[in-house]
């Protein structure tokens, strides 16, 4: 199972709005409504930002929104802020031998 | 709150069994409707889901193909955690392991602290 493609870096100015892609298959991103985005901050663990494609956990700001169209979802941060520099995963159910497959990451920097 | 709590060795001979138990605050190791599971991180290898256990009026388990003859997952409803155990590691098996799980059974939303595990002799 190849791992999702996001691509490498993301920066963006404070107040502005970002977009991060991750593009799977039909076996995966395509094929279910179960993708997930994690941001990572360095050392430490990485936290839920969004579930099921566009559902956001409690406590997690509405400034993070996800998307998806067919083998490619997005998260969206908007209204850049500093604290939003972080390493973010996304995250899809595939149907392969392996159910869980992660992205290659992106790291949003805010200039 | 849930919370994982996570202990093991942090550093692992080559062809040994490197073992990791994550302890359950909050929430049920046999709760019917979440899942517990093991992901590494590397950088070579970026994040990787390595398996999970869950609780269905049965015990059922799912392992990533790249380890499935090495790996067990076992739950401990008795200390309300569980277990990751690797067997036969080489140094492709350095990584920092984390165990999450929860109620979303599709995300993984909440982690335990990490465990960054070396092998080497």
């Amino acid at each position: 199972q190849s791992a999702l493609t996001q691509p490498a870096s993301v920066s963006g100015s404070p107040g502005q709005s970002i977009t991060i892609s991750c593009t799977g298959t039909s076996s995966d991103v395509g094929g279910y409504n179960y993708v997930s985005w994690y941001q990572q901050h360095p050392g430490k663990a990485p936290k839920l930002m969004i579930y099921d494609v566009s559902n956001r956990p409690s406590g997690v700001s509405n400034r993070f929104s996800g998307s998806k169209s067919g083998n490619t979802a997005s998260l969206t941060i908007s209204g850049l802020q500093a604290e939003d520099e972080a390493d973010y995963y996304c995250s899809s159910y595939t149907s392969s031998s392996t159910p869980y497959v992660f992205g290659t990451g992106t790291k949003v920097t805010v200039l | 709150q849930v919370q994982l709590q996570q202990s093991g060795p942090g550093l692992v001979k080559p062809s040994q069994t490197l073992s990791l138990t994550c302890a359950i605050s909050g929430d049920s190791v046999s709760s019917n409707s979440a899942a517990w599971n093991w992901i590494r991180q590397s950088p070579s290898r970026g994040l990787e889901w390595l398996g999970r256990t869950y609780y269905r009026s049965k015990w059922y388990n799912d392992y990533a193909v790249s380890v499935k003859s090495r790996i067990t997952i076992n739950p401990d409803t008795s200390k309300n955690q569980f277990s990751l155990q690797l067997n036969s590691v080489t140094p492709e098996d350095t990584a920092v392991y984390y165990c999450a799980g929860g109620q979303l059974v599709d995300a993984f939303d909440i982690w335990g602290q990490g465990t960054m595990v070396t092998v080497s002799s």
